[in-house]
């Protein structure tokens, strides 16, 4: 089973700050990495595919980086309704699909 | 538009069983793979079972394999799952999900979820 390790698990920020997430994988996942946003009582909503690939209809502001076991998430200014859960998710070892524990991304 | 809307949710007994439905509507469901992903209370997400769009294959995590079964009804767009020996680590939000292309393996759309409680 691939391990996906999110870090920070909370990050503090204000709105217009830049959030910077992290994923790192316990072997290569090349890009077969997808990046979530879940708000309180809602469904995941995809943001990001393939390591770097937004998904229809996601901000620019959104934006994926990384290969193999290291991945970031970056929200360049941070607007209100930004404020949530991220999971990311790989595939790479498909049909073992895996998810990272998440990171909550909080109103400092 | 593309909706996924699950049902078949409730409190059952350890050792019990449910079966849930996800109805698809706003894309040719016949062509995509299809996801069962839960989420434990305060937790975060589980994959659990995939089937292939044309129901040829299944997969199972190994939490689930072998008390779990995936299926589909491509006639009437609609995706299931059957929980049988429920235990009490299988309470959760249960959410379809369809396949981004194809069989990939990452999800553009989720249902809104149905919560399974298991508990005497």
């Amino acid at each position: 089973e691939i391990v996906l390790t999110q870090s920070p698990a909370t990050l503090s920020l204000s709105p217009g700050e830049r959030a910077t997430l992290s994923c790192r994988a316990s072997q290569s996942v090349s890009s077969f990495l997808a990046w979530y946003q879940q708000k309180p009582g809602q469904a995941p909503r995809l943001l990001i595919y393939d390591a770097s690939n937004r998904a229809t209809g996601i901000p620019a502001r959104f934006s994926g980086s990384g290969s193999g076991t290291d991945f970031t998430l970056t929200i360049s200014s941070l607007e209100p309704e930004d404020f949530a859960v991220y999971y990311c998710q790989q595939r790479s070892n498909w049909p073992l699909l895996t998810f990272g524990g998440g990171t909550k991304v909080e109103i400092k | 538009q593309v909706q996924l809307v699950e049902s078949g949710g409730g409190v059952v007994q350890p050792g019990g069983a449910l079966r849930l439905s996800c109805a698809a509507s706003g894309f040719t469901f016949s062509s995509y793979g299809m996801h069962w992903v839960r989420q434990a209370p305060g937790k975060g997400l589980e994959w659990v079972a995939c089937i292939r769009y044309d129901a040829t294959n299944k997969y199972y995590s190994d939490s689930v394999k072998g008390r779990f079964t995936i299926s589909r009804d491509n006639s009437k767009n609609t995706l299931y799952l059957q929980m049988n020996s429920l235990r009490a680590e299988d309470t959760a939000v249960y959410y379809c999900a369809k396949d981004r292309i194809l069989v990939t393996g990452d999800f553009d759309y989720w249902g809104q979820g149905t919560l399974v409680t298991v508990s005497s």
